[in-house]
């Protein structure tokens, strides 16, 4: 089975500076897809950033970036020029490219990052 | 555009009760989830349905039964709940195909007294 694992429980940046979030995952499997959700305190789950394993070209959303490193299995989400807006859970997800299970998201623990103006 | 619609957003039981989340997505996804949240857990899942009349266990099932009444709805029901059962539960839908993407609802927030 697949695990998805956050080492950092709480994150904080100061305001327009830039802040990585670790992520790293444990499968056999070569073919996958990597997720990064942002939950602020509402409870909403957004999606951030996708990223498909066969691509070797990192994600980028506007502030937002990932740096994977598939031999590392590692997936880390850079957020540059942080806003107060930034300030949530984020959580890292795995899905197998294989039609299993659903379809379903593994999910790591966590990052709580707090935003300091 | 409603999404995914989940209630209640919060409930209160006591020990034995039982009650029934209810979940319904209006983009005609084939695919359906049920997760549990809990503190430095991230989100698990308790069922699943991967089109409508099927459905399957997730990681967490013990204690949990679902139906996937239709297209549109999905239901997970807590036959006897037990303070285990604490925690915030969330629907989601999947949308398929290159802008893959799960569509989460609000969430409830269910407390086992």
């Amino acid at each position: 089975a697949q695990t998805v694992t956050q080492s950092q429980p709480e994150m904080s940046v100061q305001e327009a500076e830039t802040v990585t979030l670790s992520c790293t995952y444990d499968t056999s499997e070569s073919d996958y897809y990597l997720f990064w959700y942002k939950q602020p305190p509402s409870r909403q789950m957004i999606l951030v950033i996708r990223q498909e394993a066969y691509k070797q070209q990192n994600a980028t959303e506007n502030r937002f970036s990932v740096n994977f490193q598939k031999a590392a299995k590692s997936f880390s989400l850079k957020i540059s020029d942080s806003q107060l807006g930034d300030a949530a859970m984020y959580f890292c997800a795995y899905r197998s490219a294989f039609n299993n299970a659903g379809n379903m998201l593994t999910f790591g623990g966590g990052t709580r990052l707090m935003v300091k103006p | 555009n409603a999404g995914v619609t989940q209630t209640p957003k919060f409930q209160v039981l006591k020990t034995g009760q039982s009650m029934t989340l209810q979940c319904a997505q209006d983009m005609n996804h084939n695919s359906m989830y049920w997760y549990r949240q809990d503190p430095g857990m991230g989100l698990r899942l308790i069922y699943y349905s991967a089109s409508e009349g099927t459905t399957d266990k997730g990681e967490v099932p013990n204690g949990y039964n679902v139906s996937r009444l239709n297209k549109r709805e999905f239901s997970l029901r807590l036959e006897s709940a037990a303070p285990s059962q604490t925690s915030v539960y969330f629907c989601a839908s999947r949308r398929q195909g290159l802008n893959e993407k799960l569509f989460f609802g609000s969430g409830t927030q269910l407390s086992v007294l």
